[in-house]
């Protein structure tokens, strides 16, 4: 089992539409979660981070994590075809992150 | 303020060259990391250092050394290049006060290899 999974999609979405992302991970004593967009070419950048149980609201993002479950996801809202990107999970590990491999999202105008 | 700078961004190397891409960081950070991405397999840790003149393996290491030169800088080199090391890699660091919560890692624009 990998450490950290999501599905590779690709997921494709109406603009306007919610945006669902979701990624389990297998180490429990993980605290610290995060969620990187990545567009075609460029580097990785960070979106948001969780440590707590619940949800987080940043404009139109919002991570929510369930630690006993295993499992922390991504929503957008109002989807915008500017979204269209690969979105990383990325969970703490002995001194590192440890990254899914990413979900290809992409917004129909 | 830079962030993370790499060099080069693009290099062709034949089987068998070797080559150093360099890192430096101008945010003061503890800990920096070196990754490949490969299509379809998301981002893969080769290095890291967790603090200035310490390192460690990541998931990948195999065909690579690296050097902690000083807070600033992090270097991956390829001894002997092989097409299998074809791929983008990023250079990324983070704050990181050892033991506690992993911080936001910061990633650098990515080197372009390509191994013939």
């Amino acid at each position: 089992q990998k450490e950290v999974e999501q599905n590779s999609g690709p997921l494709s979405v109406p603009e306007g539409a919610i945006a669902s992302l979701n990624c389990t991970y297998s180490d429990r004593g993980s605290q610290s979660f995060f969620w990187y967009r990545q567009y075609s070419g460029k580097s990785p950048e960070l979106i948001m981070f969780i440590y707590s149980n619940g949800d987080k609201e940043d404009g139109r993002f919002t991570a929510q994590l369930n630690k006993a479950s295993q499992y922390v996801s991504l929503l957008i809202r109002d989807s915008q075809p500017s979204d269209s990107a690969t979105y990383l999970c990325a969970v703490q590990g002995a001194q590192k992150l440890v990254f899914g491999q990413g979900t290809r999202l992409t917004i129909n105008p | 303020n830079a962030g993370v700078t790499q060099t080069p961004k693009f290099q062709v190397l034949k089987t068998g060259q070797s080559m150093t891409l360099q890192c430096a960081q101008d945010m003061n950070h503890n800990s920096m990391y070196w990754y490949r991405q490969d299509p379809g397999m998301g981002l893969r840790l080769i290095y890291y250092s967790a603090s200035e003149g310490t390192t460690d393996k990541g998931e990948v290491p195999n065909g690579y050394n690296v050097s902690r030169l000083n807070k600033r800088e992090f270097s991956l080199r390829l001894e002997s290049a092989a097409p299998s090391q074809t791929s983008v890699y990023f250079c990324a660091s983070s704050e990181n006060p050892v033991g506690g919560f992993q911080e936001t890692q910061y990633f650098g624009p990515g080197t372009r290899l390509l191994v013939l």
